[in-house]
């Protein structure tokens, strides 16, 4: 296992169009997050799985983002209607559920809305 | 929610200088404090971690203080040299918020040859 996968790793898009981003975690790892980044800012929380089960969701998480981990190994995270404030870069992160510990992080997906 | 600032938002220091960054959080629950490093396009990687029950942590040229009555932990960096140009995050989180790190905005270190 090479660590935290993601893809594509860039996407540019016309706003107004659906996007759709994949996140591979580490295998054995039960708990997925997924976080926000733009530019010259720290990651900002989303949403995050434990398992299958969706925990919690931030409130930037508007209706137009829908994140899913259907079997509880991979995560997608789709947003619908592109806006150009979604441009940024979509960072997933995996880790084991007990004591707080390291979240794993994959290389990201950047999103470019034109 | 938890809340974490960080100072300074950039950094400049001669290559051999000490770099020190500092952040404070809001929530007293939170017990685990990483730093994470981000060079440019690349993933935040952890490279020194800190949990409540311990007040100084080492490990080589980095460094990690907390003080819990204060809310503030700090990072150290010894010895600087290029290689250490990059983002650093602090970050914090607790259990029972289901380990979500809550990072601050981040310190640009530039470290000049």
């Amino acid at each position: 296992d090479t660590g935290v996968s993601q893809n594509p790793r860039h996407k540019i898009t016309k706003r107004g169009q659906n996007v759709t981003f994949r996140c591979d975690p580490i295998s054995e790892h039960n708990r997925l997050y997924w976080y926000r980044q733009t530019l010259g800012q720290g990651p900002e929380f989303l949403t995050y799985f434990q398992n299958e089960a969706q925990l919690e969701k931030s409130r930037l998480l508007s209706d137009r983002f829908s994140a899913e981990r259907p079997k509880g190994s991979f995560s997608t995270l789709e947003i619908q209607r592109t806006e150009q404030g979604d441009s940024a870069m979509y960072l997933c992160a995996s880790t084991l559920t007990g004591e707080a510990g390291e979240l794993f992080f994959g290389e990201g997906s950047r999103l470019t809305v034109l | 929610g938890e809340n974490v600032e960080q100072h300074p938002s950039t950094l400049s220091v001669q290559e051999g200088d000490s770099a020190v960054i500092k952040c404070t959080y809001s929530d007293s629950a939170s017990n685990y404090f990483p730093w994470y490093k981000q060079e440019l396009g690349k993933r935040p990687q952890l490279i020194i971690d800190i949990r409540s029950n311990v007040g100084e942590k080492k490990d080589q040229r980095i460094a990690v203080t907390l003080n819990k009555t204060a809310k503030h932990f700090s990072l150290h960096i010894t010895e600087t040299q290029p290689e250490d140009s990059a983002v650093y995050f602090c970050a914090a989180s607790r259990r029972a918020a289901g380990n979500k790190l809550t990072f601050g905005g981040g310190t640009r270190v530039l470290v000049k040859p």
